[in-house]
């Protein structure tokens, strides 16, 4: 079975510039989230989609941060303008259906470097 | 309000054991995971805990105390290969959502 799979791996971008980030999760798998996780800590969920809608946004910097899974699959993640505390590394997750107690699996991460 | 604690860096020798602890203030708690993540690596499944009591999948324990707000991962017989950061996280409000510590970094040394 394929696991979740992002890119690109490596971004180096400067401030105000934009970015994207793209996520093909697990086949079957309802739910995606993106998770934030900078240097020295624990992710941080920045948004969850259920199929094609929108779950839980409610970390996600919405002046700056966008993100889609028009049709229920792969998913984008868009900063617009980058600023240098967005250096992070982006992780995108899946799970089958989104239930309490499920086994979220994560993929290998893009790597954000904002100068 | 949400609040995950767990120590920061550990250290420890091949072929110990080593206790990693997390501390969790979570309202609507349903149950913690274990994620382990290598430098530079995804995080992946260890264990997940819902009931009291502890969990053992070999070489890899957790336990829980829902009451106390306590959890650890138990590491036996450690090797080079376990030296990762242990990552705690706790579920709420019955949905999938993963609230993270900020991570132990364990050492494993010869």
């Amino acid at each position: 079975e394929a696991g979740v799979a992002q890119s690109p791996r490596y971004k180096i971008i400067e401030k105000r510039q934009s970015v994207a980030f793209w996520c093909n999760p697990i086949s079957g798998h309802a739910t995606l989230y993106w998770y934030q996780q900078i240097l020295g800590q624990g992710p941080k969920l920045l948004i969850q989609f259920q199929n094609n809608g929108v779950v839980d946004d409610s970390q996600l910097p919405k002046d700056r941060f966008s993100a889609e899974r028009l049709k229920g699959v792969d998913s984008t993640l868009k900063i617009q303008p980058a600023k240098l505390e967005d250096s992070a590394v982006y992780l995108c997750a899946s799970s089958f259906d989104g239930i309490n107690g499920e086994t979220q699996y994560f993929g290998p991460g893009t790597r954000l470097l904002v100068l | 309000g949400q609040n995950i604690d767990q120590p920061t860096e550990m250290t420890a020798t091949e072929g110990a054991i080593v206790q990693i602890n997390c501390t969790y203030q979570t309202s609507g708690f349903n149950g913690l995971f274990w994620y382990q993540q290598h430098a530079g690596e995804a995080p992946t499944f260890l264990s997940y805990n819902v009931l009291d009591g502890l969990e053992e999948k070999g070489r890899f324990s957790s336990f829980l105390s829902r009451s106390k707000g306590y959890s650890y991962l138990l590491l036996k017989e450690l090797q080079m290969k376990d030296s990762a950061s242990y990552l705690c996280a706790a579920t709420r409000d019955n949905t999938g959502k993963l609230i993270f510590g900020q991570g132990t970094t364990l050492q494993v040394k010869p």
